[in-house]
């Protein structure tokens, strides 16, 4: 089992442009989690996905889209990208309990 | 004032100290607390997983859960270098989402 993988690893952008991020598990799980991390910040969650074809608000969703694509994947897409939204991006997934298993991240830099 | 509040460190220690990390939170809601790992360019793992209050052991890693105090820690016992990395707590109220500390980065030294 691969886990939660993420594509890309690393992104560099910028001001303005779009791009999606992707990921997929292969656990099985309901639940699936976008987080960005920032120093001193801890991880914030963006949007989650409680279960196939439903998506919701985060703590922090302004400037973000998602798509639940089916059970295994969930992208997260910038349309606009700005320098505040540089920081490394987490998915996550969860299966009946609260258990989170998360990704290895992308590290996005928008210039 | 977050909800959950984390010391960040650095917390720098000798190879085979006691380490304590603490995290104190005020929403007495949460039932299921849970510490992470995450070294450097990586993915945050999990490491411990307590529900309501008590302590649970695993190996050189105990966790305890103070509910009435509103205070959770985690220590690990003859720490090695390979236990460097930024230790996170992490709770949730039944069926909802996970809230995270800021983080505390550990340094062990050999």
């Amino acid at each position: 089992n691969a886990g939660v993988t993420q594509t890309p690893k690393f992104q560099v952008l910028k001001t303005g442009q779009s791009m999606t991020l992707q990921c997929a598990q292969d656990m099985n799980h309901n639940s699936m989690y976008w987080y960005r991390q920032d120093p001193g910040m801890g991880l914030r969650l963006i949007y989650y996905s409680a279960s196939e074809g439903t998506t919701d608000k985060g703590e922090v969703p302004n400037g973000y889209n998602v798509s639940r694509l089916n059970k295994r994947e969930f992208s997260l897409r910038l349309e606009s990208a700005a320098p505040s939204q540089t920081s490394v991006y987490f998915c996550a997934s969860s299966g009946t309990g609260d258990t989170q298993y998360f990704g290895p991240g992308t590290r996005l830099t928008v210039l | 004032q977050k909800e959950v509040e984390q010391d960040p460190g650095p917390l720098s220690v000798p190879e085979g100290a006691i380490v304590s990390l603490n995290c104190t939170y005020s929403n007495s809601a949460f039932q299921y607390f849970m510490w992470y790992r995450q070294y450097s360019r990586k993915g945050p793992e999990l490491l411990m997983y307590t529900y309501s209050s008590g302590n649970k052991e695993d190996g050189r890693f105990t966790a305890q859960v103070d509910k009435s105090s509103k205070y959770i820690s985690l220590f690990i016992r003859d720490s090695q270098p390979s236990d460097s990395a930024t230790y996170l707590c992490a709770m949730s109220e039944v069926g909802n989402k996970l809230v995270f500390g800021a983080g505390t980065i550990l340094r062990v030294k050999s």
